[in-house]
């Protein structure tokens, strides 16, 4: 059975940083694209950035482009979104999911962390 | 990207059929998928490739796309149906999601 498990969240002043991970569990992790997206309380879903299975290319929303950073350790099962520069606009629950569909949907999805920039 | 527009709510009575629209310029050059989100928990895909259902989601779930208009069509409407829906895009490397349509069953 497919597990993600999200965890890095919190509560963080504007310009702050944060590094929010995904776990995985039950799949070949190495073998996936994955993907994070968020969803802002009361709001739709947002794809905020994505990575290809061997880590080698990446893919980020314009919103978040220059102040976000997908990663992936294949070694550890872990996916990693590095946040730079935040802004009260992403406070948002974050899930990481895997890519599928021969790269045109979001297969599994994992419970997701809430991030809130507030001072 | 441009937008993926949804109505924003659908009412339907049990057993009936509940039909929810994805519009955008062209939708149909492209495969559409669509997300159940119940209140408090994450979106799971029930429709890829603009018609197929994944392992596990009943077939009452059904999918269509040409033109400018995705349309995901729930047959026989049960109270567990109840939930957001959402659909998606892939388009020049980025993925687009809809407004969201919140499907209430009365």
């Amino acid at each position: 059975e497919v597990q993600l498990v999200e965890s890095g969240g919190g509560l963080v002043q504007p310009g702050g940083s944060l590094r929010l991970s995904c776990a995985a569990s039950g799949f070949n992790f190495s073998k996936f694209w994955m993907h994070w997206v968020r969803q802002a309380p009361g709001k739709s879903l947002v794809w905020v950035s994505r990575i290809y299975s061997d880590g080698s290319t990446s893919a980020t929303a314009g919103s978040a482009k220059g102040r976000f950073t997908i990663s992936r350790d294949n070694t550890k099962n872990v996916l990693y979104l590095e946040m730079n520069s935040l802004r009260a606009e992403d406070t948002a629950v974050y899930y990481c999911a895997t890519g599928g569909c021969g790269g045109d949907c979001l297969e599994s999805w994992g419970q997701g962390t809430l991030v809130t920039v507030a001072s | 990207s441009d937008e993926l527009t949804q109505p924003p709510s659908v009412s339907v009575s049990p057993g009936q059929t509940a039909s929810i629209t994805c519009s955008r310029d062209k939708l149909g050059d492209k495969f559409a998928s669509w997300y159940q989100q119940k209140p408090g928990q994450s979106p799971v895909l029930v429709i890829y490739q603009d018609n197929k259902r994944p392992s596990g989601i009943p077939e009452r779930f059904s999918g269509s796309n040409s033109g400018n208009t995705a349309t995901l069509t729930i047959s026989g409407t049960q109270a567990m149906d109840e939930a957001d829906y959402y659909c998606q895009a892939w388009d020049s490397s980025a993925y687009v999601f809809g407004t969201g349509t919140k499907v209430t069953v009365l």
